[in-house]
């Protein structure tokens, strides 16, 4: 089983819509959670980081669920502009590594 | 103002070659990483510095040899360059060695060996 895992898509989604995409992760102990955006040909960017108690930021809701260990992505209103690859990472103190999920393309179409 | 930036941006080779990637970054972090993406796209980790000092060196042949003069530039050196070398390479930097806080990264190379 990968420690990150993705469905990769693509979603294609009408303007407007409301998209949700998860994540799921395999080790227990891990601590911190990111989503990060990446634009075709261009590299990542952080989108949000998940809050246990999950967060918001306008559009975009993020979730974590410790016992089922995933996270999720909400996108809501979507713009065409929101159509990108969606990044799942993982983070654990004990090794200092960020483990990446391999994506969620999503293809927002007018 | 770029933030992390890495040259070239595209580096098409011949395989044996040898080839260097620069990475720099002005955002005063401790620490910076090199990533590999290959075709399906998965960000994986090959290095990462902390304040000059080889933090992680995950599995990756003894070919690719990274170089940190200081802080704030990590250099990627490839020897022998095989086809299956062929991916983007990506620079990036975060303020602390723990992961915890946002990661920067730099533009990307795309290597093409021939």
């Amino acid at each position: 089983r990968k420690e990150v895992e993705q469905d990769p898509g693509p979603f294609n989604v009408p303007e407007g819509a409301t998209v949700a995409f998860n994540c799921t992760y395999s080790n227990s102990a891990s601590q911190s959670f990111f989503w990060y955006r990446q634009d075709c040909r261009k590299e990542p960017k952080l989108l949000m980081s998940v809050y246990s108690s999950g967060n918001e930021d306008g559009r975009f809701t993020a979730q974590l669920n410790r016992a089922s260990q995933y996270i999720s992505l909400l996108i809501r209103d979507s713009k065409l502009s929101d159509s990108a690859t969606y990044l799942c990472v993982v983070h654990m103190d004990s090794n200092y590594q960020l483990i990446w999920g391999a994506g969620t393309k999503l293809i927002i179409k007018p | 103002d770029t933030a992390v930036s890495q040259t070239p941006k595209y580096l098409v080779t011949q395989m044996g070659n040898d080839k260097s990637i620069k990475c720099e970054q002005n955002l005063g972090h401790d620490t910076m990483y090199w990533y590999k993406q290959d075709s399906k796209k998965f960000l994986k980790i090959m290095f990462s510095y902390n304040n000059k000092e080889l933090i992680i060196n995950e599995t990756v042949p003894n070919r690719f040899s990274p170089k940190s003069p200081d802080k704030a530039h990590l250099n990627l050196h490839i020897n022998s360059l095989e086809l299956g070398d062929s991916a983007v390479y990506f620079c990036a930097s975060s303020q602390d060695l723990g992961g915890r806080t946002e990661a920067f990264f730099g533009q990307g190379t795309r290597l093409t060996v021939v």
